[in-house]
């Protein structure tokens, strides 16, 4: 079957740094999505990778090993409005998203 | 008009009732999907519409029904629901369905049934 798997919930530091990890089994791979969601608002996409290696954009950065099924989120410098959930997508190879469960995030001052 | 709207966005209703969601999309998109998501657990896509026609239905109950007008309009009507219903319901859009296409998402409609 196909599994995305996150942890439920982490809590970090205001200006610290926090690494958000997700590892996936699926029929095929067509690139990872990681996306926010803050309570009782719409997913807004935050990065995608297809091929190995780190992507960095701003604050945040996104890794991927595909022959390890394993991506991180990595956010820098965390600010209160960094707290949300934070979910990774794979999609497979009938280009369909399958999703984690998601990851609370929750920033203390 | 920005992105994705749906309404209502927010709805109770009985289990003998027949409602409907609206998800509207003014980004120019050719596929729209509709998504629910429950507490804690993973989005789970219900329907895939491409270019208007349904490429999509997984293994979705028959009490709830798609329509797709045409390519910025998607409903889904809602009849004789149930109780495990209950569940945010998200529509999203996309330029394609093929790799690095992210989905835009509209706020939902967090539905009741009761």
């Amino acid at each position: 079957g196909q599994n995305i798997d996150q942890p439920t919930e982490m809590t970090a530091t205001e200006g610290a740094i926090v690494q958000i990890n997700c590892t996936y089994q699926t029929s095929g791979f067509n690139g990872l999505f990681w996306y926010q969601q803050h309570a009782g608002e719409a997913p807004t996409f935050l990065s995608y990778n297809v091929l190995d290696g780190l992507e960095e954009k701003g604050r945040f950065s996104s890794f991927l090993s595909r022959s390890k099924g394993y991506s991180y989120l990595l956010l820098k410098e965390l600010q209160m409005k960094d707290s949300a959930s934070y979910l990774c997508a794979v999609m497979d190879s009938n280009y369909q998203l399958i999703w984690g469960a998601g990851t609370k995030l929750i920033i203390k001052p | 008009e920005t992105g994705v709207t749906q309404t209502p966005r927010h709805l109770v209703m009985g289990m003998t009732n027949k409602k409907s969601l609206k998800c509207e999309q003014h980004l120019g998109h050719n596929a729209m999907y509709w998504y629910k998501q429950s507490a804690k657990k993973p989005l789970e896509l219900m329907f895939v519409y491409n270019f208007k026609e349904q490429t999509e239905n997984n293994s979705v109950p028959s009490r709830f029904s798609p329509e797709c007008p045409n390519s910025s309009h998607l409903f889904l009507h809602l009849h004789t629901l149930q109780p495990e219903d209950s569940a945010l319901y998200l529509c999203a859009s996309s330029q394609e369905i093929a790799p690095s296409y992210e989905q835009y998402f509209g706020p939902g409609t967090r539905l009741t049934v009761t």
